[in-house]
């Protein structure tokens, strides 16, 4: 069965530190990866998603960035973290346009 | 980006009571999905729709694709106190991959 990680679970990092967060799919190939950002446990907003190795579409621009290295890989950076990028932030994959299944977070506290 | 409207905001009910939630679009959808989100966690799927019209449960949850595809609906029967958390719809078009999300309905299950 398919399952998908993330990590860390929990980060706090100051001001203009740099970013990153990961996530990987198991048991499944080539498929569609996504990064959301949730505020204040309501309101998903797509940042990123790939459809493929090296292939990524931004949906916000913001000072963050993605990356997907490998087919199950996906990488969510940040050279210079800001107070507003505070967040739920949830790895997501599809295989085909029917399903969605999320990851289970990272909390990310920037002060 | 494309709106969910998805009503209501929240939801404050007593056990036993029946749940009814619902989710337009200005566009036409080919699927409708429905998740609960538990604080702290990544949501989970619990209904997926492909078919204008179609109604599909699971357990106590009812989820209906509306005919106009521009719209669906969510019940939740007999509520527990562990149907406490977040439920967001989402829908996809035709055309690309992203998955739309409504602004969550947050359900209260008051003992």
């Amino acid at each position: 069965s398919q399952t998908i990680h993330q990590w860390p679970a929990t980060l706090v990092q100051p001001v203009g530190s740099p970013l990153s967060l990961e996530c990987t799919v198991e048991g499944t190939s080539n498929p569609n990866l996504y990064w959301y950002r949730q505020a204040a446990g309501r309101g998903l907003q797509l940042l990123f998603y790939s459809v493929g190795i090296g292939q990524i579409s931004s949906e916000v621009p913001q000072n963050l960035s993605a990356s997907r290295p490998q087919d199950r890989q996906f990488i969510l950076s940040s050279k210079k973290l800001l107070l507003s990028d505070s967040g739920f932030y949830l790895c997501a994959w599809s295989v085909t346009q029917e399903t969605q299944y999320f990851g289970p977070g990272t909390r990310l506290l920037v002060l | 980006g494309q709106q969910l409207n998805q009503s209501p905001q929240s939801m404050f009910i007593q056990e036993g009571e029946d749940v009814s939630m619902n989710c337009t679009s200005s566009s036409i959808f080919n699927t409708w999905l429905w998740y609960k989100q538990d604080p702290g966690e990544g949501p989970v799927l619990l209904i997926a729709l492909y078919k204008a019209g179609e109604l599909t449960s699971n357990g106590r949850l009812t989820a209906q694709f509306g005919i106009t595809r521009k719209d669906s609906f969510l019940n939740i029967s007999a509520s527990i106190p562990s149907d406490v958390g977040i439920y967001f719809c989402a829908g996809q078009m035709n055309t690309g991959n992203q998955f739309y999300f409504g602004t969550g309905t947050s359900l209260t299950v008051i003992p």
